[in-house]
Protein backbone atom coordinates (compact mmCIF):
# COMPACT_ATOMS: atom_id res chain seq x y z
CA UNK A 1 0.00 0.00 0.00
CA UNK A 2 0.95 3.85 -0.81
CA UNK A 3 1.38 5.65 2.32
CA UNK A 4 2.15 9.81 2.00
CA UNK A 5 3.24 11.45 4.96
CA UNK A 6 3.67 15.20 5.93
CA UNK A 7 5.07 16.00 8.78
CA UNK A 8 4.45 19.32 9.41
CA UNK A 9 0.85 20.60 10.40
CA UNK A 10 1.22 23.77 10.04
CA UNK A 11 4.46 26.41 8.17
CA UNK A 12 4.39 29.78 8.79
CA UNK A 13 6.84 32.17 6.51
CA UNK A 14 7.42 36.21 6.08
CA UNK A 15 6.77 37.67 2.97
CA UNK A 16 9.89 37.39 0.21
CA UNK A 17 11.26 34.68 1.97
CA UNK A 18 11.44 31.20 1.26
CA UNK A 19 10.36 28.19 2.97
CA UNK A 20 10.76 24.18 2.25
CA UNK A 21 7.56 21.93 3.22
CA UNK A 22 8.56 18.21 3.84
CA UNK A 23 7.01 14.71 2.11
CA UNK A 24 8.16 11.18 2.86
CA UNK A 25 6.04 8.41 1.03
CA UNK A 26 6.19 4.96 1.19
CA UNK A 27 5.83 2.47 -1.87
CA UNK A 28 7.55 -0.79 -3.49
CA UNK A 29 6.55 0.74 -7.13
CA UNK A 30 9.80 1.85 -9.18
CA UNK A 31 7.79 4.09 -11.21
CA UNK A 32 5.34 6.64 -9.73
CA UNK A 33 4.62 10.06 -10.18
CA UNK A 34 4.55 12.93 -6.82
CA UNK A 35 2.39 15.76 -6.51
CA UNK A 36 2.35 18.77 -4.71
CA UNK A 37 -1.45 20.23 -4.72
CA UNK A 38 -2.31 23.86 -3.27
CA UNK A 39 -6.13 24.24 -2.01
CA UNK A 40 -6.29 28.11 -0.94
CA UNK A 41 -9.12 28.48 1.68
CA UNK A 42 -12.61 27.92 -0.06
CA UNK A 43 -10.68 27.37 -3.06
CA UNK A 44 -10.54 24.37 -5.42
CA UNK A 45 -7.40 22.55 -5.28
CA UNK A 46 -4.89 22.94 -8.15
CA UNK A 47 -1.58 21.34 -8.98
CA UNK A 48 1.59 23.05 -8.22
CA UNK A 49 4.05 20.73 -9.62
CA UNK A 50 4.74 17.58 -10.22
CA UNK A 51 7.52 14.92 -10.15
CA UNK A 52 8.25 11.71 -12.68
CA UNK A 53 9.60 9.25 -10.88
CA UNK A 54 12.36 8.02 -13.60
CA UNK A 55 13.38 11.46 -13.80
CA UNK A 56 16.82 12.52 -11.65
CA UNK A 57 16.12 16.10 -12.35
CA UNK A 58 14.49 18.22 -10.17
CA UNK A 59 10.86 19.32 -11.30
CA UNK A 60 10.76 23.57 -11.41
CA UNK A 61 7.60 25.96 -12.03
CA UNK A 62 8.86 29.46 -11.17
CA UNK A 63 9.10 30.12 -7.55
CA UNK A 64 8.45 26.39 -6.85
CA UNK A 65 11.30 23.81 -6.95
CA UNK A 66 11.18 20.27 -5.45
CA UNK A 67 14.14 18.20 -3.78
CA UNK A 68 13.29 14.15 -4.91
CA UNK A 69 15.21 12.08 -3.15
CA UNK A 70 14.19 8.41 -4.97
CA UNK A 71 16.38 5.83 -2.69
CA UNK A 72 15.24 8.17 0.60
CA UNK A 73 11.42 8.63 -0.79
CA UNK A 74 11.30 12.00 0.21
CA UNK A 75 9.96 14.61 -1.98
CA UNK A 76 10.11 18.63 -0.46
CA UNK A 77 8.77 21.61 -1.58
CA UNK A 78 10.73 24.51 -1.67
CA UNK A 79 8.64 28.25 -2.13
CA UNK A 80 11.00 31.00 -2.88
CA UNK A 81 10.15 34.40 -2.60
CA UNK A 82 6.72 34.14 -0.84
CA UNK A 83 3.66 35.89 -1.55
CA UNK A 84 0.43 36.80 0.44
CA UNK A 85 -1.50 33.97 -2.72
CA UNK A 86 0.66 31.34 -1.18
CA UNK A 87 -1.33 31.02 1.60
CA UNK A 88 -2.77 27.93 1.44
CA UNK A 89 -3.03 24.17 2.32
CA UNK A 90 -0.62 22.17 0.27
CA UNK A 91 -1.15 18.72 -0.05
CA UNK A 92 1.46 16.06 -1.11
CA UNK A 93 0.35 13.27 -3.39
CA UNK A 94 1.51 10.02 -5.21
CA UNK A 95 0.51 8.34 -8.28
CA UNK A 96 0.89 4.67 -9.31
CA UNK A 97 1.77 4.30 -13.16
CA UNK A 98 -1.17 3.62 -15.44
CA UNK A 99 -1.09 0.08 -16.12
CA UNK A 100 -1.45 -0.57 -12.46
CA UNK A 101 -4.70 0.41 -12.39
CA UNK A 102 -6.87 3.89 -11.60
CA UNK A 103 -4.32 6.11 -11.75
CA UNK A 104 -5.82 7.43 -8.28
CA UNK A 105 -4.01 10.06 -6.43
CA UNK A 106 -2.55 9.53 -2.43
CA UNK A 107 -2.68 12.37 -0.15
CA UNK A 108 -0.78 12.95 2.85
CA UNK A 109 -2.92 14.87 5.34
CA UNK A 110 -1.36 18.42 4.64
CA UNK A 111 0.65 21.51 5.51
CA UNK A 112 -1.29 24.65 6.47
CA UNK A 113 1.29 27.80 5.39
CA UNK A 114 0.51 30.99 6.34
CA UNK A 115 2.35 33.74 4.47
CA UNK A 116 3.01 36.62 6.88
CA UNK A 117 2.85 40.29 5.35
CA UNK B 1 -15.34 25.35 -20.70
CA UNK B 2 -14.62 26.78 -17.29
CA UNK B 3 -13.71 23.59 -15.40
CA UNK B 4 -14.87 21.00 -13.56
CA UNK B 5 -18.24 21.80 -11.55
CA UNK B 6 -20.01 20.54 -8.33
CA UNK B 7 -23.52 21.12 -7.20
CA UNK B 8 -24.94 21.61 -4.57
CA UNK B 9 -21.54 23.55 -3.24
CA UNK B 10 -23.15 22.70 0.73
CA UNK B 11 -25.93 20.65 2.00
CA UNK B 12 -27.06 19.75 5.00
CA UNK B 13 -29.12 16.93 5.45
CA UNK B 14 -30.73 14.78 8.66
CA UNK B 15 -29.34 11.26 9.65
CA UNK B 16 -31.14 9.00 7.72
CA UNK B 17 -32.23 11.26 4.60
CA UNK B 18 -30.01 10.18 1.06
CA UNK B 19 -28.93 12.99 -0.51
CA UNK B 20 -27.08 12.81 -3.93
CA UNK B 21 -24.10 15.11 -5.78
CA UNK B 22 -23.65 15.76 -9.31
CA UNK B 23 -20.19 16.32 -10.71
CA UNK B 24 -19.36 17.90 -14.40
CA UNK B 25 -16.14 17.12 -15.72
CA UNK B 26 -14.26 18.94 -18.03
CA UNK B 27 -15.78 18.48 -21.34
CA UNK B 28 -13.79 15.54 -23.28
CA UNK B 29 -12.21 14.20 -20.14
CA UNK B 30 -12.67 10.71 -20.13
CA UNK B 31 -12.29 9.63 -16.78
CA UNK B 32 -13.60 10.79 -13.35
CA UNK B 33 -12.67 10.46 -9.71
CA UNK B 34 -14.55 11.08 -6.98
CA UNK B 35 -12.41 11.53 -3.32
CA UNK B 36 -13.68 12.40 0.43
CA UNK B 37 -11.97 14.74 2.34
CA UNK B 38 -12.46 15.18 5.98
CA UNK B 39 -11.37 17.54 8.22
CA UNK B 40 -7.77 17.90 8.69
CA UNK B 41 -7.08 15.24 6.22
CA UNK B 42 -6.10 15.08 2.91
CA UNK B 43 -8.93 13.76 -0.15
CA UNK B 44 -9.08 9.52 -0.10
CA UNK B 45 -10.36 8.18 -3.17
CA UNK B 46 -13.28 6.88 -3.58
CA UNK B 47 -14.49 5.53 -7.03
CA UNK B 48 -13.07 6.05 -10.57
CA UNK B 49 -15.05 6.29 -14.29
CA UNK B 50 -13.72 5.76 -17.57
CA UNK B 51 -16.16 6.86 -19.76
CA UNK B 52 -19.65 5.50 -18.35
CA UNK B 53 -17.66 2.25 -16.89
CA UNK B 54 -17.09 2.22 -12.94
CA UNK B 55 -13.81 0.51 -12.97
CA UNK B 56 -13.09 0.72 -9.01
CA UNK B 57 -14.02 1.40 -5.75
CA UNK B 58 -12.41 1.71 -2.57
CA UNK B 59 -13.19 -0.12 0.39
CA UNK B 60 -13.79 3.60 1.71
CA UNK B 61 -17.13 3.23 -0.65
CA UNK B 62 -19.39 1.45 1.45
CA UNK B 63 -23.31 -0.16 1.05
CA UNK B 64 -25.05 2.89 0.62
CA UNK B 65 -22.69 4.46 -1.47
CA UNK B 66 -23.50 4.57 -5.43
CA UNK B 67 -21.73 6.46 -8.13
CA UNK B 68 -22.85 6.73 -11.59
CA UNK B 69 -21.96 8.28 -15.24
CA UNK B 70 -24.66 6.90 -17.34
CA UNK B 71 -23.63 8.81 -20.64
CA UNK B 72 -19.93 9.46 -19.86
CA UNK B 73 -20.16 12.46 -19.06
CA UNK B 74 -21.64 13.89 -15.71
CA UNK B 75 -21.68 11.84 -12.73
CA UNK B 76 -24.01 11.75 -9.68
CA UNK B 77 -22.52 10.32 -6.40
CA UNK B 78 -25.76 9.41 -3.74
CA UNK B 79 -25.32 8.40 -0.29
CA UNK B 80 -28.42 6.48 1.39
CA UNK B 81 -29.12 6.60 4.86
CA UNK B 82 -26.67 9.13 5.93
CA UNK B 83 -24.66 9.10 9.01
CA UNK B 84 -22.73 11.87 10.74
CA UNK B 85 -19.61 10.31 9.97
CA UNK B 86 -20.79 10.79 6.41
CA UNK B 87 -20.27 14.60 6.86
CA UNK B 88 -16.71 15.65 4.90
CA UNK B 89 -16.41 17.93 1.71
CA UNK B 90 -17.00 15.23 -1.51
CA UNK B 91 -14.20 16.25 -4.31
CA UNK B 92 -14.89 15.31 -7.86
CA UNK B 93 -11.77 15.03 -10.39
CA UNK B 94 -11.52 14.74 -14.25
CA UNK B 95 -8.88 13.67 -16.37
CA UNK B 96 -7.74 13.10 -19.78
CA UNK B 97 -6.00 9.37 -20.23
CA UNK B 98 -3.72 9.53 -23.11
CA UNK B 99 0.11 8.43 -23.55
CA UNK B 100 2.16 5.40 -23.74
CA UNK B 101 1.30 2.34 -21.70
CA UNK B 102 3.39 2.75 -18.41
CA UNK B 103 4.37 6.53 -18.13
CA UNK B 104 1.02 7.64 -18.47
CA UNK B 105 0.49 10.44 -17.10
CA UNK B 106 -3.13 12.09 -16.77
CA UNK B 107 -3.49 15.52 -14.89
CA UNK B 108 -6.65 15.33 -12.83
CA UNK B 109 -8.85 18.87 -12.56
CA UNK B 110 -10.32 19.30 -9.84
CA UNK B 111 -13.99 20.85 -8.82
CA UNK B 112 -14.59 22.97 -6.29
CA UNK B 113 -16.06 20.43 -3.76
CA UNK B 114 -19.53 19.77 -2.31
CA UNK B 115 -19.30 20.19 1.93
CA UNK B 116 -22.07 17.43 3.36
CA UNK B 117 -23.05 17.85 7.04
CA UNK B 118 -25.27 15.86 8.27
CA UNK B 119 -27.21 16.89 11.72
Amino acid sequence: AQTVTQSQPEMSVQEAETVTLSCTYDTSENNYYLFWYKQPPSRQMILVIRQEAYKQQNATENRFSVNFQKAAKSFSLKISDSQLGDTAMYFCAFMKPAETGANNLFFGTGTRLTVIP
Amino acid sequence: DTGVSQDPRHKITKRGQNVTFRCDPISEHNRLYWYRQTLGQGPEFLTYFQNEAQLEKSRLLSDRFSAERPKGSFSTLEIQRTEQGDSAMYLCASSLAQGLAGLEYNEQFFGPGTRLTVL
